[in-house]
């Protein structure tokens, strides 16, 4: 059980445009999703909790405006990265926590953006 | 503020070694502990987790006590495999923080036939 799924696996695009990343609860609910961001050989940085149905929380440095998320429903939640830099490529990771618990996190496969 | 330490890699050992990757934390509540295990070009798993002071946590062979007196959550497994090659991650996450978790730096092993 407890399967989260992102796609895409890997994208690459050119500098100035957007990227749309989706995290998606295979087989259960998910009010809360997380997002992170890891460089090469370092660890996860949480950038955003996105609760459905309402704003995202950033944290503190992350630019609100640069990283869309979006939690439309239940299953999925979507992070879009807008005029993309190469300074963005990085390694994105979602997690899911199902309900009635604040302790269990979910991870994705994760997805490699490149900005050329 | 809440943070976690670990000791930095990357650790290399022999099949059959004993395996001990040091994680400390520093926190403001009462935090849930983990160890998240990172198989090359995949995703995070948990591999265990403790909830409370003195709690162990245990999982294909690995084991971790939460010591509140030393604020430490150390991984150890008694016998390393080569399919144990990975990168180790310690977090911890406090209830107040809405589930947030908050990552040390994460641990290379490679363990050699």
């Amino acid at each position: 059980g407890a399967v989260v799924s992102q796609h895409p696996s890997r994208v690459i695009c050119k500098s100035g445009t957007s990227v749309k990343i989706e995290c998606r609860s295979l087989d259960f609910q998910a009010t809360t999703m997380f997002w992170y961001r890891q460089f090469p050989k370092q660890s996860l940085m949480l950038m955003a909790t996105s609760n459905e149905g309402s704003k995202a929380t950033y944290e503190q440095g992350v630019e609100k405006d640069k990283f869309l998320i979006n939690h439309a429903s239940l299953t999925l939640s979507t992070l879009t990265v807008t005029s993309a830099h190469p300074e963005d490529s990085s390694f994105y990771i979602c997690s899911a926590t199902p309900p009635g618990t604040m302790v269990e996190q979910y991870f994705g496969p994760g997805t490699r953006l490149t900005v050329t | 503020g809440n943070s976690v330490t670990q000791m930095e890699g990357p650790v290399t050992l022999s099949e059959e070694a004993f395996l001990t990757i040091n994680c400390t934390y520093t926190a403001t509540g009462y935090p849930s502990l983990f160890w998240y295990v990172q198989y090359p070009g995949e995703g995070l798993q948990l591999l265990l987790k403790a909830t409370k002071a003195d709690d162990k946590g245990s999982n294909k062979g690995f084991e971790a006590t939460y010591r509140k007196e030393t604020t430490s959550f150390h991984l150890e497994k008694g016998s390393v495999q080569v399919s144990d090659s990975a990168v180790y991650f310690c977090a911890l996450s406090v209830g107040n923080q809405g589930g947030k978790l908050i990552f040390g730096q994460g641990t290379e092993l490679s363990v050699k036939p």
